[in-house]
């Protein structure tokens, strides 16, 4: 298995919604991350997760919650987001947050709309 | 601190044609370097990548680049363009120096090609 699968691919929620992103790969992988993507703009890094501790946040506002229950999954749990956090999430993950020269691998993103 | 330039937000090339993007980093240090593909709606997906081996390194899709240490270049070529390329392209950069490390994107490139 050479993915990471991210569920759901589309998710609309309102202000007012709590709702869950989440990540899944099964390549021994011992960092993943979430990036978000505006529409035509590079991705942001938000959290970085090392051995299932978090390792870097971005600044990224407590609306935004992440969690990581195992090595092979990550969530994102979302609560009172407003319209401009509607983007692209991005899960990846990498051998671990120190051995970059392997490269990420990405998941196919959730587009989230926050109506 | 690492960083990349990609010169040309949209690039045009007809089927058949040589594809040429066009990316600049910044380093203190031997960088590792990255190219992504994102086609519309999906997760990135890695081309290739330089982490001081070969200069000229192979990827996938019939895409290569080369590390030009002198010119702090990392440029992506195809001989031959598909229509199948058409797709957004993000060069990235990281290095061992960073600690808990993150990859550093460029502001991507558009890939149109023209039947």
């Amino acid at each position: 298995d050479t993915e990471v699968t991210q569920t759901p691919k589309h998710l609309v929620m309102g202000m007012t919604n709590k709702k869950s992103l989440k990540c899944e790969q099964h390549m021994g992988h011992r960092a993943m991350y979430w990036y978000k993507q505006k529409a035509k703009k590079p991705p942001e890094l938000m959290f970085v997760y090392s051995y299932e501790k978090l390792s870097i946040n971005e600044s990224v506002p407590s609306r935004f919650s992440p969690e990581c229950p195992n090595s092979s999954l990550l969530n994102l749990h979302l609560h009172a987001l407003q319209p401009e956090d509607s983007a692209l999430y991005l899960c990846a993950s990498s051998q671990d947050d120190r051995r970059i020269n392997y490269g990420y691998t990405f998941g196919s993103g959730t587009r989230l709309t926050v109506v | 601190a690492q960083s990349v330039t990609q010169l040309g937000s949209h690039v045009s090339v007809s089927e058949g044609a040589l594809v040429l993007l066009r990316c600049n980093y910044s380093s203190s240090v031997p960088p590792y370097l990255f190219w992504y593909v994102q086609y519309p709606n999906q997760g990135l997906q890695l081309l290739l990548k330089y982490t001081s081996a070969a200069t000229l390194v192979k990827g996938i899709n019939g895409f290569e680049a080369e590390f030009k240490k002198s010119e702090t270049s990392f440029h992506l070529t195809k001989p031959s363009a598909h229509m199948s390329d058409a797709a957004e392209y993000f060069c990235a950069v990281s290095d061992d120096q960073t600690g808990a490390n993150n990859l550093f994107f460029g502001t991507g490139t558009r890939l149109t090609v023209i039947p």
